[in-house]
């Protein structure tokens, strides 16, 4: 089966540095995604990574390490704006599809 | 790039009655659709994949008689919810993947409240 775990909830300041990380047991692995979701809005793409190492991107870097199913998020600089639902996503071969973590939800405070 | 659209963004109905949402690619060709549903405080969870010109794959636990998927264009896929109950009331959400493409485009949403 699979499995997906993220922490639930964080907090972090205005300006400072965050990092959500993600944790992935599956089979048929074909990527890691992460979108971010505001309230009552559809997800947005962030970031793929499929080999290890680190993709940045701006303001935002995920990094991923396969052998240890491990995934993170980097968020520098952050801004009010930044607060929002993070989605840790596993792309699977089968079909294309892809397998949500339950989500963080990060609060950015000023 | 990668739009997708869905049609429509809210809508009420009654019990017992069938609702239809749309869902398009407007730039691009998208072989591929998926349908989500998403629990208030909850993450996305996958319904089923539909490929164009043939018939949807559900997840396990998802009813396809009741969930009827019809992607019968490149850039045009439908659920209908048939006789829906309140149970039934969330946010359905579909995406669109291109062709030989790893990421999915979301669309914005249909927010679904049965009375």
């Amino acid at each position: 089966g699979q499995n997906i775990d993220q922490p639930t909830e964080m907090t972090a300041t205005e300006g400072a540095i965050v990092q959500i990380n993600c944790t992935y047991q599956t089979s048929g692995f074909n990527g890691l995604f992460w979108y971010q979701q505001h309230a009552g809005e559809a997800p947005t793409f962030l970031s793929y990574n499929v080999l290890d190492g680190l993709e940045e991107k701006g303001r935002f870097s995920s990094f991923l390490s396969r052998s240890k199913g491990y995934s993170y998020l980097l968020l520098k600089e952050l801004q009010m704006k930044d607060s929002a639902s993070y989605l840790c996503a596993v792309g699977l071969r089968q079909g294309g599809k892809l397998i949500f973590g339950q989500g963080t939800e990060l609060s950015v405070k000023p | 790039g990668a739009v997708v659209s869905q049609h429509p963004s809210r809508v009420i109905c009654k019990s017992g009655t069938s609702v239809k949402i749309e869902c398009r690619s407007l730039d691009f060709q998208a072989t591929t659709m998926f349908w989500y549903r998403q629990f208030p405080k909850q993450s996305l969870m996958l319904m089923a994949t539909s490929n164009e010109g043939s018939k949807a794959t559900y997840e396990q636990g998802v009813e396809k008689d009741k969930f009827l998927i019809n992607h019968a264009s490149l850039t045009l896929s439908t659920l209908t919810v048939t006789s829906a109950h309140p149970e039934d009331s969330s946010f359905y959400i579909c995406s669109a993947r291109a062709t030989l493409a790893h990421e999915q485009y979301f669309g914005p949403g249909t927010r679904l409240t049965v009375t």
